[in-house]
């Protein structure tokens, strides 16, 4: 099963700042995605990626397949984008296995 | 609008009073997923369709059922809730299983066990 490690788990910020989160996993994979979660609320995917880099807006993610490691970057953050910034991974090989879930890492952004 | 939705958004119950949660989807999509996620935890699966093939995660307990009528529904169903059931439930779409399934969520339901 993939192990799947985010850091840090906790990150404050001031607003303005530029952010990274960092995910790695243990095995190969067909998939990582990206998902946010705002308190109390669901969760939005924000990037799914099997290789190279993605940008949304101020949000880019990256994955280094021979490292196994993605990174997600904000630039200019800002208080709203304060959420649980979740990592997650499909195993590749098929199967049945779902999704293996980081425990996220606690952004908050300062004003 | 809301592509993946989901009822209620919470719901009080009973030690021991069956619980049903439902969720609704507007995108055609294959794969419908239900997740459990306790306070600061990781979401867990606890059952995944394809189609109308069902999977049941290993250490998914008995207590814990699914059905899915059609394409558009998927319903959890708690039969027995202990205080340990106590916390958001999520749907999940996908179109496809793995690289090209990019993931659509509900809002969650949160469920309270008293």
């Amino acid at each position: 099963k993939n192990e799947v490690e985010q850091s840090p788990q906790n990150l404050t910020a001031q607003e303005g700042e530029f952010i990274t989160i960092n995910c790695s996993y243990s095995v190969g994979i067909s998939a990582l995605h990206w998902l946010q979660q705002h308190p109390g609320g669901g969760i939005v995917s924000l990037f799914m990626l099997s290789s190279g880099k993605k940008k949304h807006g101020r949000l880019i993610a990256t994955i280094n397949i021979q490292e196994k490691h993605s990174s997600l970057h904000i630039t200019a953050s800002h208080p709203r984008d304060s959420a649980v910034y979740i990592c997650a991974v499909n195993s590749s090989g098929g199967g049945a296995d779902g999704l293996t879930f980081g425990k996220g890492t606690h952004l908050i952004i300062q004003p | 609008d809301a592509m993946v939705i989901q009822n209620p958004r919470y719901q009080v119950t009973q030690f021991g009073k069956p619980v049903t949660l439902s969720c609704s989807q507007t995108l055609n999509h294959n794969v419908m997923y239900w997740y459990q996620q306790k306070s600061s935890q990781a979401p867990k699966l606890l059952f995944h369709y394809y189609d109308k093939d069902f999977n049941n995660e290993a250490d998914t307990p008995d207590n814990f059922q699914s059905r899915r009528p059609n394409t558009s529904f998927c319903f959890l169903d708690i039969r027995s809730p202990g205080l340990g059931d106590a916390a958001m439930y999520l749907c999940a779409t996908s179109r496809y299983w793995g690289v090209n399934g990019e993931l659509f969520f509900g809002e969650g339901s949160r469920l309270t066990v008293l």
